[in-house]
């Protein structure tokens, strides 16, 4: 069975642009959820989508937005980039209705910003 | 706002069992605790998960104390590709939103 995928594997970019990041969840499953790990922290929680609702948000500023497709994949947007963002950006799929929840990650996209 | 404290660091020889230990004192009665591991960058990894009883899985087993306020994650047979940062989470759900709060985690080294 595939796993979550999240496309593209390494990303370049300069200040002030902005990215999109994808994700394709594990088949059957209804929610996304994008985290920010920079280098040297655990994983910070950005988003969860389920039923392409934003069910959740982390302390992100609005810069970063992301929305969910009727297949449940799901982007991340991130506007006006800074030097700070660059990071790795995980996506990580989940039933969402399971008590309890079970959230499995993807590989992970990296971003560097010069 | 982790609610969990692990060592920074632990070494394990190959073989042997290593233990991994998480205080998360101030858990509540329904939060889950959550262990995973994440290998040089990729993507966290799930081992395991528990609320009051034992349990194991083909990964690994996780003890947790009667009065919930510790755990210890055990992989019984430590290999070089065990080599990792684990991370001990107590699952958070705000609202109808459920998010992983990760801290720092605990590198492990598995020595030949």
């Amino acid at each position: 069975d595939a796993g979550v995928t999240q496309s593209p594997t390494h990303l370049i970019k300069t200040r002030g642009q902005h990215v999109t990041l994808r994700c394709s969840p594990i088949s059957g499953h209804k929610s996304v959820s994008w985290y920010q790990q920079v280098l040297g922290q655990g994983p910070q929680f950005i988003f969860q989508y389920y039923e392409k609702e934003e069910r959740g948000r982390g302390n992100f500023p609005d810069r970063f937005s992301a929305r969910q497709f009727p297949n449940y994949s799901s982007e991340l947007n991130v506007n006006a980039l800074l030097l700070g963002d660059s990071a790795l950006y995980l996506c990580a799929s989940s039933h969402f209705r399971d008590s309890p929840e079970t959230q499995y990650f993807g590989p992970g996209t990296r971003l560097l910003v010069l | 706002d982790a609610k969990t404290t692990q060592p920074t660091s632990m070494d394990c020889a190959e073989g042997r069992a290593a233990n991994l230990p998480c205080n998360h004192s101030t858990i509540s009665g329904n939060e889950y605790v959550y262990w995973y591991r994440q290998i040089h960058s990729q993507g966290p990894q799930y081992i395991i998960h528990g609320l009051k009883n034992n349990e194991t899985n083909e990964m690994a087993s996780l003890i947790i104390t009667e009065d919930r306020k510790s755990s210890t994650l055990i992989l019984p047979h430590a290999t070089l590709r065990d080599t990792a940062v684990y991370y001990c989470i107590v699952r958070t759900r705000q609202g109808g939103s459920e998010k992983l709060v990760f801290g720092k985690g605990m590198k492990l080294t598995v020595n030949p």
